[in-house]
């Protein structure tokens, strides 16, 4: 079956420190990956995806790029705030199901401080 | 566009009591899904919904859980005899037709089963 797995957390980087997040999969298909993110007390918003090998999904200074023959999908960026203290969830759709239901990770708690 | 809403946000329960969630999809969203979460895990997926019909129930569903969707608009999910390990998040998504992998998260019911 399908199965991500996500770095385990929690992440605390100085403010505008270098952000990675390492995110693997397991599909029978070929899936669509997500990047999903949720702020305390709220629900998943989602930050980027990508539908295809070497695809790369960006948004807010956050990327991430669908890697097939690693089968990874890092979220990575370059200079983060405090703002972007939250939990990340990494997530795949696998079309070939049918009903596009997402299989995601645990999540990965990331703490910025000033 | 006033994304997907869920009511209530939180419900406070006795074990043996019978709860009712209600979730409204983003306008014209077709497919409509029910999640659950648990404290430190991801969302795993319940059920979802193409228009009225319910075309896939996740084993996670016992036969406590009900889920409809009447008239293709709103969902609720009812929760029969409530259990302590029934408490978690609820999370409702939606999604639009030409771009069914694509879901938006509504905020979430969070249960407690005392």
């Amino acid at each position: 079956g399908n199965s991500v797995t996500q770095m385990e957390g929690p992440v605390t980087l100085s403010e505008e420190a270098f952000l990675t997040i390492n995110c693997t999969y397991t599909a029978t298909g070929y899936p669509s990956l997500f990047w999903y993110v949720q702020y305390p007390g709220e629900g998943l918003q989602l930050l980027l995806k990508a539908t295809k090998a070497d695809d790369k999904g960006s948004n807010k200074g956050f990327e991430a790029t669908y890697r097939k023959e690693t089968t990874s999908f890092h979220l990575e960026k370059g200079s983060v705030q405090v703002s972007d203290s939250a939990v990340y969830f990494c997530a795949l759709s696998d079309s070939g199901a049918g009903s596009y239901q997402l299989t995601f990770g645990k999540g990965t708690k990331l703490s910025v401080i000033p | 566009d006033t994304g997907v809403s869920q009511d209530p946000r939180h419900k406070i329960t006795k074990r043996g009591q019978n709860v009712t969630f209600r979730c409204d999809p983003i306008s014209e969203h077709n497919r409509l899904y029910w999640y659950r979460q648990t404290l430190g895990q991801g969302p795993e997926f319940l059920t979802y919904f193409q228009n009225e019909a319910q075309l896939e129930k996740s084993r996670l569903l016992s036969d406590r859980f009900s889920a409809e969707r009447p008239k293709g608009s709103f969902s609720t999910l009812e929760i029969q005899r409530t259990e302590q390990g029934d408490s978690a998040m609820y999370l409702c998504a939606s999604s639009f037709w030409t771009d069914q992998e694509t879901q938006y998260f509504g905020p979430g019911t969070r249960l407690l089963v005392l």
